[in-house]
């Protein structure tokens, strides 16, 4: 295990749910991310958090809410999506971002959107 | 516009043999490129790192090569077995808010 756990593993939602994916890390990191992994497509960064404070949004779309209240915790609310955000969603965790330090992956939550 | 590229996208290989996976960067500000492993219905997990100082990293039966000149780097997998069978990402990343750039991914069998 890497220390970063993600819940739920599994979810299926309609388009006109509302629903929220928990990462926690148990590494003393001071950085979390959230990545989208999709068939035959790189793995995208979406959101970076530093010391709880956002600082990227990789120009994602308004369905995707994330939320960092400490920084062992990361949300990612998700409401109104479409077909296509249905991938796996992982969460990821550094030390901090200040310089090329490792990242850490949880488990992913496997998504799939109907 | 894919700032690291990746190949093979699939490749088998017998066991005992050595499976090449290759990757190109284009910004020269990358200074870090790991490798990751990933399993099935698992996340991606780091199996060995380099910077751009080193031309060769080691770590028991993975070794990275680095050519800065070139932009490339690739990872060797000595004595490979047939647990070795995963998908492999290269990454890179220049630190900040960046996060790590991956690549497309080398879906590797290796077979008995």
């Amino acid at each position: 295990e890497t220390g970063v756990t993600q819940t739920p593993r599994h979810l299926v939602m309609g388009m006109t749910n509302k629903k929220s994916l928990k990462c926690e890390q148990h590494l003393g990191h001071n950085a979390m991310y959230w990545y989208k992994q999709s068939a035959k497509k790189p793995l995208e960064l979406m959101f970076v958090y530093n010391f709880k404070e956002q600082t990227e949004n990789n120009s994602v779309p308004s369905r995707f809410s994330p939320e960092c209240p400490n920084s062992s915790h990361l949300f990612l609310h998700l409401h109104t999506l479409q077909p296509e955000d249905s991938a796996l969603y992982l969460c990821a965790s550094s030390q901090d971002i200040s310089g090329s330090y490792e990242q850490y992956f949880g488990p992913g939550t496997r998504l799939t959107v109907t | 516009q894919q700032q690291v590229k990746q190949s093979p996208q699939s490749l088998i290989v017998q066991k005992g043999g050595i499976p090449i996976i290759n990757c190109a960067y284009e910004n020269t500000a990358f200074d870090y490129f790991p490798w990751y492993q990933q399993f099935p219905g698992k996340g991606p997990a780091l199996l060995i790192a380099i910077r751009p100082d080193v031309s060769e990293k080691k770590e028991g039966r993975f070794t990275i090569s680095f050519n800065k000149s070139a932009k490339q780097f690739s990872l060797h997998i000595m004595d490979s077995q047939p647990g070795d069978s995963a998908t492999y990402f290269c990454a890179a990343s220049k630190g900040g808010a960046d996060g790590l750039t991956f690549g497309k991914g080398t879906h590797l069998i290796i077979q008995p």
